[in-house]
């Protein structure tokens, strides 16, 4: 199994600043998933890190509006940067290794003013 | 036509009743994972099948692979199951995971 401590649970901005969420796993990991689950929606997967080498991105997201980082085997951060109203959702990451289930972090709920 | 269909989108029943959610999915997998998640956004995972049925206390899920369909099913409802139930499924050589939109169960006491 696996824990994940997300911070903060929850956030509200301004316009135009940056935040920064953070992920620590108990237990080391290979892959961490970003996720992005907008008001009323499923979850849509941002990037992926791995330790090591830069983010794969999915398409519609861009390394310079979610820079993230993977200094080792139980950590991230994602940065959501240049803040609007739109970026207002859920973040998640989350970790899985074959033949596992799916482990969460709790969740940052983000508000842009 | 999205990769993974859920029904319903919606469901309000009874306390006590049985409840199935559905999932299909139109592309090879590895696994399905069904998750849920309460309101202020934490998700929990509840099974991950390849294969047959698994059980865990009142949930029951199952899945047909030739059919590329799922259910989850809760035994004897009670209020504490409304959440949101979402299907993902892992696609055959990749870890990433495509997402249903998910069923909003309401249990009425």
């Amino acid at each position: 199994s696996a824990v994940i401590s997300q911070k903060p649970s929850r956030d509200i901005c301004q316009r135009g600043t940056s935040l920064t969420i953070q992920c620590q796993v108990d237990s080391q990991v290979t892959m961490m998933f970003w996720y992005r689950q907008q008001p009323g929606q499923s979850l849509t997967l941002i990037a992926t890190a791995n330790q090591g080498s830069e983010a794969t991105y999915e398409s519609g997201f861009v390394i310079d509006k979610f820079p993230i980082s993977r200094p080792n085997l139980t950590f991230s951060t994602l940065t959501v940067s240049n803040m609007s109203p739109e970026d207002s959702s859920i973040y998640l990451c989350s970790v899985s290794r074959v033949g596992e289930k799916l482990f969460f972090g709790s969740g940052t709920q983000l508000s842009v003013l | 036509k999205n990769e993974v269909e859920q029904s319903p989108q919606n469901l309000t029943a009874q306390e006590g009743e049985f409840i199935t959610i559905n999932c299909s999915y139109s592309v090879g997998i590895s696994a399905l994972h069904w998750l849920q998640q309460h309101p202020g956004g934490g998700i929990v995972s509840l099974f991950m099948l390849s294969s047959g049925k698994k059980k865990h206390g009142r949930l029951i899920a199952t899945i047909n692979i030739q059919e590329k369909h799922s259910s989850l099913h809760i035994t004897a409802s009670h209020p504490r199951d409304s959440a949101v139930y979402i299907c993902a499924v892992g696609r055959s050589g990749n870890e990433k995971l495509t997402f249903g939109t998910g069923t909003r169960l309401t249990i009425i006491p």
